[in-house]
């Protein structure tokens, strides 16, 4: 069965730091590949999201992830980061199987130092 | 002009209750789903409907029970409450089809005392 990783549980950095999420599936199959923030007290929203084509996908507040298909991975990557950036990342995949179903990893607390 | 919404957005209730969770969506799409996030911040999907029709079916307690009276709606009915079904429930919708985005509700937090 397919699955997500995320390595990262909890990670601390000050604004303007550059920031690096790891993100690894295990399907040998053909993936969609997304990045979900969920801010303190509010709900998911999506970052970013691969189906195909470029594999290096920017999203929206300056963040961008790379597929690399050869590593099973989708790190997201932040050049700069922000205060505002303090939130819950969560890498998710979907297969093209029949059922559709999300696999979400478990999780990055991200804390930016002020 | 609010997408995908659930009712309520907090649920606090005693061991043993009978509780249901709302969500209604106004995208048009044709495929909705309930999500739990436990304590530990990992979701997991519970149930999926697609046209009114269940599609999917995680292993859940039969204490929960999914039921779409049309697309637009798919309320979760959880009967005799436990402990351990305090966490948060997100329900989000997309179109048919892995290549199509889901869209989630603000969540619904449950605490069962």
């Amino acid at each position: 069965a397919q699955s997500v990783s995320q390595h990262n549980h909890h990670v601390i950095l000050s604004e303007a730091a550059s920031l690096e999420l790891g993100c690894n599936y295990s399907y040998g199959g053909t993936v969609n590949l997304f990045w979900y923030v969920q801010y303190p007290g509010q709900h998911l929203q999506l970052l970013l999201k691969y189906f195909s084509g470029d594999p290096l996908v920017k999203g929206i507040k300056g963040f961008e992830a790379e597929f690399i298909k050869s590593k099973f991975s989708f790190n997201l990557r932040k050049p700069s980061v922000q205060w505002s950036d303090t939130a819950e990342y969560f890498c998710a995949v979907t297969t093209m199987n029949r059922d559709d179903k999300i696999i979400f990893g478990k999780g990055t607390r991200l804390h930016i130092l002020p | 002009d609010t997408a995908v919404s659930q009712t309520p957005k907090y649920l606090v209730t005693q061991m043993g209750n009978d509780k249901s969770i709302k969500c209604e969506q106004n995208l048009g799409h044709d495929t909705m789903y309930w999500y739990k996030q436990d304590s530990k911040k990992f979701l997991k999907i519970m149930f999926s409907y697609n046209n009114k029709e269940l599609i999917i079916n995680e292993t859940v307690p039969n204490r929960f029970s999914p039921k779409s009276p049309d697309k637009a709606h798919l309320n979760l009915h959880i009967n005799s409450l436990e402990l351990g079904d305090s966490a948060v429930y997100f329900c989000a919708s997309s179109h048919r089809g892995s290549e199509e985005t889901q869209y989630f509700g603000p969540g619904t937090r449950l605490l069962v005392l």
